[in-house]
């Protein structure tokens, strides 16, 4: 079984505060690193699909770099807005599986 | 486009009866759709995956005589829980994957929440 850790669990910042939460998995047999964003009652939405090592993707103020030698990837959000809200959700590949992390649930105050 | 869509959204049912969830991709053919299980405070955990005409395959652990998957059409898939008890009451979510956007990405449905009481 693969263990997907993300950290921090949650997070609250102001508006305008930079963060960056972070996804570790196992780095035998990686395919590809999926990040999505979860807002309340609506669906998972793709952010990300990563595959090489030293991979950086960008949409937006959202950004994300993948380490597949050691196992993390980064996620970053630039000057968060209340919009940011939402459970980013991890979920590296392996063939066609997405294993999920149990997420990072960030809050945006005004 | 990639929507995927997930009927009903919740449903409250009595211990022993079938509930029937359903699954849709509404503006892509989907070769393949997954289904996974949320408990409160858990990741979300893969039960099946189902390729269209084909027999859904079971992740270990998920009774497939509970969990029914029918995936009949490229843009429907369901997922009836049979006879169902207090503990499979969770939230059920599904995917796709085919013919829309990034090769290997699963669009999600909007999930549903099963109270069994």
């Amino acid at each position: 079984i693969l263990n997907v850790e993300q950290s921090p669990q949650s997070l609250h910042v102001q508006e305008g505060d930079s963060t960056n939460f972070t996804c570790s998995f196992p780095s035998s047999n990686f395919y590809a690193l999926h990040w999505y964003r979860w807002e309340t009652a609506k669906s998972p939405e793709a952010l990300f699909v990563m595959t090489l090592n030293g991979d950086e993707k960008k949409k937006g103020r959202i950004s994300a770099t993948l380490n597949t030698k050691e196992g993390y990837s980064y996620l970053y959000i630039k000057g968060s807005q209340p919009e940011d809200s939402a459970t980013y959700l991890c979920a590296p590949r392996h063939t066609d599986k997405l294993i999920f992390g149990t997420g990072t649930r960030l809050q945006v105050f005004p | 486009g990639a929507v995927v869509s997930q009927h009903p959204s919740w449903v409250i049912c009595k211990s022993g009866t079938s509930v029937k969830i359903e699954c849709r991709s509404l503006d892509f053919q989907a070769t393949t759709m997954f289904w996974y299980r949320q408990f409160p405070k858990q990741s979300l955990m893969l039960m099946a995956t189902s390729n269209e005409g084909s027999k859904a395959t079971y992740e270990q652990g998920v009774e497939k005589d509970k969990f029914l998957i029918n995936h009949a059409s490229l843009t429907l898939s369901t997922l009836t829980v049979t006879s169902a008890h207090p503990e499979d009451s969770s939230f059920y979510i599904c995917s796709a994957s085919g013919t829309s956007g990034r090769a290997g990405e699963q669009y999600f449905g909007p999930g549903t929440r099963l109270t069994v009481t």
